[in-house]
């Protein structure tokens, strides 16, 4: 098992740039999430996810898109990179209710120069 | 305001020095309480849900308890393997989004 696998690990974009953060998990879980996390600050969810073709807003989705057109996969898009969009992001599934714990994968450093 | 505040935000013991990290909470209607471990350059891994004031999980050298208001997350004869930054989250109303506390860094030293 794979588990969550987020590509890529580190990425260097310039203002205005737009690209793309996968996120594929194998474990067949109804619920995935984004999050970006910041030096002293809690995990702050971006967008989430319960099934196929249904996605939602978190606490800070400005600037950011996801879409849900299978269950194994959940990409996040930037659509223009901003310097306040560096941060280091993961990428989350769990069954629903996430009363389980969640899975997440391995993070994407994003630099915004 | 919901909200989640974790302590210390370090903690630096030696090996074999017992202590407990706090993790305090203000929500209305809490579903879950979770702690997950993050070592460095890792996404976070799920250690406990405690669900109801007066339970209690263990695994290994940690001990998660819940009350009311707060979580302690103790540990016992802790090993250099035990460093890393503990995370404390909160489900709680009539969504599944958690809100995460910022984090105890632990730091064990041999």
């Amino acid at each position: 098992n794979a588990g969550v696998t987020q590509t890529p690990k580190f990425q260097v974009l310039k203002t205005g740039q737009s690209m793309t953060l996968q996120c594929a998990q194998d474990m067949n879980h109804e619920y995935m999430s984004w999050y970006r996390q910041d030096p002293g600050m809690g995990l702050r969810l971006i967008h989430y996810s319960v099934g196929a073709g249904i996605t939602d807003q978190g606490e800070v989705p400005n600037g950011y898109n996801v879409s849900r057109s299978t269950t194994e996969d959940f990409p996040l898009r930037l659509l223009s990179a901003a310097p306040s969009q560096t941060s280091v992001y993961f990428c989350a599934s769990s069954y629903s209710g996430q009363r389980a714990g969640a899975f997440f994968g391995q993070g994407t450093r994003l630099t915004v120069v | 305001e919901d909200q989640v505040t974790q302590s210390p935000e370090a903690l630096r013991l030696q090996e074999g020095e017992s202590s407990s990290l706090n993790c305090s909470y203000t929500v209305s209607g809490l579903r879950g309480l979770f702690w997950y471990r993050q070592d460095p350059g890792k996404g976070p891994e799920f250690l406990f849900t405690l669900y109801s004031a007066g339970e209690e999980k263990e695994k290994e050298r940690l001990k998660a308890t819940l009350t009311k208001k707060e979580s302690f997350l103790h540990i016992t004869a802790p090993k250099p393997e035990d460093s890393a930054t503990y995370l404390c989250a909160v489900q709680a109303g009539s969504n599944y989004q958690l809100i995460w506390g910022a984090g105890t860094k632990l730091i064990i030293k041999p």
